[in-house]
């Protein structure tokens, strides 16, 4: 059974960084993209970013760049989202997904900033 | 950038009607879109890949179409279950991107 596991809720200061994970299993977990979906309070889906766990190719979103930095670790079979410089704004529902098509989805990491 | 364009906002329907949703894509994206669904509390679910397959298990009162540019989502007739948020997602081209959601309420 293919399953994507995050880590547990998160409660940041602003100004600190965000670490969370994303662990795979039930299948080949390097030959599959895993990205990173947003969702603050109230609102829609917001692309984060994507890796491919087998070379680490990396693509963010511009909306992101130069605060996320996304990691994964096939030892583990685990993808990480690094995300520094938080604002209260980063408030949201995190989530990681298998892609390209986003057919499995972890549930979610919960993630508060607030001073 | 692609920019996905979601219309209408908000979708009222009656249990039993049809629902149709239109997903718009700012250039072409091929068949490289997908659908889901999102229900309060809970994860999205995949309902359509490649812009008219449905995915494991989902039902076929789920129906999706286009390419290139314009695409539909269709659901044949509307079961409680149904009531929801729908969003579109392309992949065809970097960065991936979202349109802004349809919710179909009662």
């Amino acid at each position: 059974e293919v399953q994507l596991v995050q880590s547990g809720a998160e409660v940041k200061k602003p100004g600190e960084s965000l670490n969370i994970s994303c662990k795979g299993s039930g299948y080949d977990f390097p030959t599959y993209w895993i990205g990173w979906v947003r969702q603050m309070p109230g609102k829609g889906l917001e692309w984060v970013g994507i890796i491919y766990p087998g070379d680490s190719d990396t693509r963010y979103s511009p909306s992101f760049q130069g605060r996320v930095t996304i990691s994964a670790d096939k030892s583990v079979i685990t993808a990480y989202l690094h995300l520094s410089s938080l604002e209260a704004s980063d408030t949201a529902m995190y989530y990681c997904a298998r892609q390209a098509i986003g057919d499995y989805w972890g549930q979610g990491t919960l993630v508060t900033v607030s001073s | 950038e692609v920019v996905m364009t979601q219309s209408p906002a908000t979708l009222s329907v009656s249990p039993g009607e049809r629902a149709t949703l239109s997903c718009r894509a700012s250039q072409s994206v091929s068949s490289n879109l997908a659908w889901f669904q999102q229900k309060p509390g809970q994860a999205p679910r995949l309902l359509i890949y490649g812009a008219s397959t449905r995915a494991t298990g989902i039902p076929a009162r789920f129906s999706g179409s286009g390419s290139g540019t314009e695409f539909t989502l269709t659901i044949s007739s509307l079961q409680s279950e149904d009531f929801a948020v729908y969003y579109c997602q392309q992949y065809n081209n970097w960065p991936r991107a979202f349109g802004q959601g349809t919710k179909v309420e009662v």
